[in-house]
């Protein structure tokens, strides 16, 4: 069964530094997400991603925060100045295209998370 | 705001008892709504999903839930728990503009007694 993936599973960084989660996606999905979920919290959504572009983003996807597909297989998560606080599990997830209504998307699958621990 | 609770946050049950996990949704129009479950060092997996139709759905591992619209709930059920079914369980609700934005609960864990 697809599956997805992603690199690594467990990431410590310091403080200020860059950080790049990656992600592959399940291969003939078009839509991709990140979420994250704070030790002890909910898990939440950070952004949506389709067609090359950006389609959703919460309040806590801030300019720190950026997404990229460089290439057919890898969706990306950049944080350019790590804090504390954005210590978490980070989720990549995938869906295919379905119209529903006014709505386009159908079920996310996620892939195991990144834990990325700041110092 | 679309919003889940999930007012159990852990529960213990015995080894083929039965089991209920209760979700609550607020959202304005028909809800998309999944449960998902995690276990210790796991991503989350898909259980089942309700988009349309019969209220009640049937999912992998011997999972269902029923979508009760004049209760704003969907709850989810298992006749018989495994020990392996030890895990904690998120209620999600579509939300957004285009209804791809999962707005998720705060989870139940469940501990499962032998």
């Amino acid at each position: 069964e697809p599956e997805v993936t992603q690199t690594p599973s467990h990431q410590v960084t310091q403080m200020g530094q860059e950080v790049i989660l990656r992600c592959v996606p399940i291969s003939n999905h078009l839509y991709f997400y990140w979420y994250r979920q704070i030790l002890g919290q909910k898990v939440e959504f950070l952004v949506s991603f389709y067609n090359n572009e950006i389609s959703e983003k919460s309040e806590i996807f801030d300019d720190q925060f950026s997404v990229e597909r460089p290439d057919g297989s890898n969706f990306t998560l950049k944080i350019r100045s790590t804090k504390l606080e954005d210590s978490a599990m980070y989720f990549c997830a995938s869906s295919d295209s379905v119209e529903r209504g006014v709505w386009y998307t159908d079920t996310q699958y996620f892939g195991p998370g990144t834990r990325l621990t700041v110092l | 705001a679309q919003s889940v609770t999930q007012p159990d946050i852990h529960i213990t049950v015995s080894e083929g008892a039965s089991l209920e996990l209760r979700c609550n949704y607020s959202y304005g129009a028909t809800p998309y709504l999944f449960w998902y479950v995690q276990s210790p060092g796991q991503g989350l997996q898909l259980l089942l999903k309700y988009f349309s139709g019969d209220t009640l759905v049937q999912g992998i591992k011997g999972f269902e839930a029923e979508f009760k619209r004049s209760q704003s709930s969907f709850n989810l059920r298992k006749p018989s728990v495994h020990w392996s079914d030890a895990a904690e369980y998120f209620c999600a609700v579509g939300a957004g503009e285009y209804g791809n934005k999962l707005v998720f609960g705060a989870g139940t864990i469940l501990r499962v007694k032998s």
